[in-house]
Order: C-alpha cells, then structure tokens, then sequence
C-alpha cells in the first residue's frame, strides 16, 4: 500500500491564481480531511468528508472547496489564491467506524508559497 | 470546544537526559487524547493514544504520557533521549472517540545534544 500520497510536493503561485491540491489513499479509508500547518498554530482542520458525496466544514473552510467523488480521491481546490493560504497542507485518512478509536494516517504534505 | 496548551514551542535536552514534554487540556467531555511526532519535511504519526482504558500510555519508541485528570495533563515522557528523537510534537484532543475531529496543540519542537 501506498498510504496517503500527495501531490505536488511544492508548489508556488501568484495572488489570484487557483489550484488543486491532490490527495488520494490506497486504504480504502471513508474518512479523508484537510489540514493546514502554520508556524505556532499547529494543524486546524479545513475540510473533511465521511464518504463519497459527503464533505463538512472544518475550522479554516474559507478560501477552499473540496468534492469527494470516489472513496480513494479527496482533491483541494484554491479558487483564488492569497498570501494568507501560505502554508504547508496535509491530507489525512481513516476508518469511519463509531465504535472504536481510528488511527489517522497523514499524508507527507503539499507546501505552498502564494506571491 | 476543547483545546490543548503545549507549554515550550522549543525544548532541548542532552542525549540520554529525561524528554519531558508538556499537554494541558481543555475538554468539557472527558477527552481522548494523542501525541504525534513530525519528522523534517514528512506527515505526522501517531506516538502514543489516551482513550480511558489506562491513564499511563505507552507508545512507540520508548515514549509514554500519563493522563492526570486533576491536573488537566497529559505529559509526553522518555527515560533516555536518542538523537533520532529530534522532531516536532504535537498534542491533539478529541471529544468524541469514533467521529475524530482532532484540535492539535501549537507543537514542541525538540533538539536533542550530542
């Protein structure tokens, strides 16, 4: 398995450009979110989803769109990119089970310089 | 809304010596609570996890916490620093064991001396 894989590694854009940020598991995982990474904040999440069709909210969901077409890809949208989305972006995965703890697994981090 | 507090975004400490890291929670429920460690320039993985069963936890190489409800702490501790435990910790709470929204601490970075 691959696990979580993200791409790009790197990547920079000019104030208003828009991008996607991919994120894909391989674990068949319903559970896939969205966290930024800002130097002093810790991780807060952007956006999550519990399965296919199905995306919520998290703590920072402005500026960003997310879609859940297929269990395995849960790509990041950046409409019109800002200075303030600098920052390094991580994709995680889980088991959706109520019943028990489920380890998130973190992909290895898109980071993003916005001009 | 919960929330935890890591006291030191820097911590050092000689290679051998006592690694004490500091998590205070803020929970009106009682929490589940985990430890990560971030390696330079890779994703986070889980170190150790509270989850009720045990208040000392032990995790992966060597670590453990110990949650003190009357203290609203949930410590990471290693007897002996290894220079390959240099890396960046977080502490993450949850209200809600199966539906993880995790709330991460701001982080504590770690240096271990030669």
């Amino acid at each position: 398995n691959a696990g979580v894989t993200q791409t790009p590694k790197f990547q920079v854009l000019k104030t208003g450009q828009s991008m996607t940020l991919q994120c894909a598991q391989d674990m068949n995982h319903e559970y896939m979110s969205w966290y930024r990474q800002d130097p002093g904040m810790g991780l807060r999440l952007i956006h999550y989803s519990v399965g296919a069709g199905i995306t919520d909210q998290g703590e920072v969901p402005n500026g960003y769109n997310v879609s859940r077409s297929t269990t395995e890809d849960f790509p990041l949208r950046l409409l019109s990119a800002a200075p303030s989305q600098t920052s390094v972006y991580f994709c995680a995965s889980r088991i959706q089970r109520e019943s028990s703890y489920n380890e998130q697994f973190f992909g290895p981090g898109t980071r993003l310089t916005v001009l | 809304a919960q929330s935890v507090t890591q006291l030191g975004s820097h911590v050092s400490v000689s290679e051998g010596a006592l690694v004490l890291l500091r998590c205070n929670y803020s929970s009106s429920v009682p929490p589940y609570l985990f430890w990560y460690v971030q390696y330079p320039n890779q994703g986070l993985q889980l170190l150790l996890k509270y989850t009720s069963a045990a208040t000392l936890v032990k995790g992966i190489n060597g670590f453990e916490a110990e949650f003190k409800k009357s203290e609203t702490s949930f410590h990471l501790t290693k007897p002996s620093a290894h220079m390959s435990d240099a890396a960046e910790y977080f502490c993450a709470v949850s209200d809600n064991f199966g539906n993880e929204k995790l709330t991460f601490g701001t982080g504590t970075r770690l240096t271990i001396i030669p």
